[in-house]
């Protein structure tokens, strides 16, 4: 079946340590995107990436880096300058073409505590 | 700057009945798209309707349609024949521009609970 899977679902992280957030897409979309939320909040982009090689910062890129060496992939690093990163984390794609939808299709998500 | 404005935290609705979700938006483009999301419990967000700035027609898909009123700069989300299953929060979001990568900008969300 085709879809996102981001790993680890739940991530436990000790102030000041750099961790490295999963998400992997079959769908063969060009695009992808990070987004972050937190409780009773809507979702904030973090970085997104319309081509390997190439990724842009959303609003809030602060304390955080992502890589796109392949079309499947796309990693985020929440590093141990984002002040306050506990929150969950949802990668996202979708296609860029003529059609004016182009969804983006999200993961399940990883849930980043701080501890 | 863009805005999404959900003014309802939470919505009770008795089964089986209809149920309208409010989006208003604020931007200077005249290219926009304006999405609705569902978030289960489980976390991962489903699309469910698109509506595009110069679409004539609202938006349907299933029991869902999107009440599009352009001057007024409202995209209200309907939902006929509500379902337990409809329970959870949604959310409305704006695209700047018509394709491309999306820069997705969210509401608050508005949590939904259906009453049996």
């Amino acid at each position: 079946d085709g879809g996102i899977t981001q790993s680890p679902k739940y991530l436990f992280r000790k102030e000041g340590q750099n961790v490295t957030l999963s998400c992997e897409q079959n769908l063969n979309h060009d695009a992808m995107y990070w987004y972050r939320q937190d409780p009773g909040q809507g979702l904030r982009l973090i970085y997104y990436s319309q081509i390997v090689n190439d990724f842009q910062k959303g609003d809030i890129a602060e304390g955080y880096s992502v890589s796109r060496e392949k079309k499947e992939s796309f990693p985020l690093t929440v590093t141990s300058a984002q002040k306050n990163p506990t929150a969950f984390y949802l990668c996202a794609s979708s296609s860029i073409g003529t059609s004016p939808v182009n969804e983006q299709f999200f993961g399940p998500g990883t849930r980043l505590t701080v501890l | 700057a863009q805005k999404i404005t959900q003014t309802q935290p939470g919505m009770f609705v008795q089964e089986k009945e209809a149920v309208t979700l409010d989006c208003t938006y604020d931007t200077s483009d005249q290219s926009y798209g304006l999405f609705w999301y569902k978030q289960p419990s489980s976390g991962e967000m489903i699309f469910l309707i698109y509506q595009g700035s110069y679409d004539e027609q609202n938006a349907t898909e299933g029991r869902y349609s999107l009440n599009f009123q352009k001057a007024r700069k409202s995209a209200n989300l309907v939902i006929s024949a509500s379902q337990l299953g409809d329970s959870a929060m949604y959310f409305c979001a704006m695209r700047e521009g018509i394709q491309g990568a999306q820069k997705l900008v969210f509401g608050q969300g508005t949590r939904l609970t259906i009453n049996p």
